[in-house]
């Protein structure tokens, strides 16, 4: 069965650092694979998808993810953190329903 | 122009209480889902409808009913409710195509449940 692992709880950042989060999959074939977020109290929005192709992919408010088959992740980036970034972040992995990691609340401090 | 929408935002009830939240979509997609997120956010999906069919049931009570009006249309009833039941429920879209990559969702804001 299709399962993610995230296995950072919590990440506390500095405003303008760097962040990265990692999702680790399994899945038995080409995965389909998502990033979301969750401002608190808000629902969830959608920051980029792999499906195939590039492996580099690109998202909104300037995140991106790689996926690398060989290790199994699917490892989301930010150059420079803004504030406004502190929210729960997701990775789900997709069959024919979506299977969402446990989530990596970032904390961003000024 | 809310793309995904429930009603209501929240809902505060007694333990042994019916309630229903409802959810509408006006993408046009052709499935819908319902989810639940507890305490500890971890979200898991209950059920999933597509073109007002059921296509997904994971292991939920009986306590819960989806109903599929229309495609736009996916509510959820809650019988006899508990204390565990407690949680955000979130009502999701998407447009699957077959045999084609599986396309995102988008979620709705979510309906925080506490039952009393």
């Amino acid at each position: 069965a299709q399962s993610v692992t995230q296995p950072d709880i919590h990440i506390t950042v500095s405003e303008g650092a760097s962040l990265e989060l990692r999702c680790n999959y399994s899945y038995g074939a080409t995965p389909y694979l998502f990033w979301y977020v969750q401002s608190p109290g808000q629902g969830l929005q959608l920051l980029l998808k792999y499906f195939s192709g590039d492996t580099l992919v690109q998202g909104i408010k300037g995140f991106e993810a790689e996926f690398k088959r060989s290790q199994s992740s699917f490892n989301l980036r930010k150059p420079s953190v803004h504030w406004s970034d502190a929210a729960e972040y997701f990775c789900a992995v997709n069959d024919y329903k979506l299977s969402f990691g446990a989530g990596t609340t970032v904390t961003v401090r000024a | 122009d809310t793309a995904v929408s429930q009603t209501p935002k929240y809902l505060v009830t007694q333990m042994g209480n019916d309630k229903s939240i409802k959810c509408e979509q006006n993408l046009g997609h052709d499935t819908m889902y319902w989810y639940k997120q507890d305490s500890k956010k971890f979200l898991k999906i209950m059920f999933s409808y597509n073109n007002k069919e059921l296509i997904i049931n994971e292991t939920v009570p009986n306590r819960f009913s989806p109903k599929s009006p229309d495609k736009a249309h996916l509510n959820l009833h809650i019988n006899s409710l508990e204390l565990g039941d407690s949680a955000v429920y979130f009502c999701a879209s998407s447009q699957v195509v077959a045999g084609g990559p599986h396309n995102e969702q988008f979620f709705g804001p979510g309906t925080r449940l506490t039952v009393l």
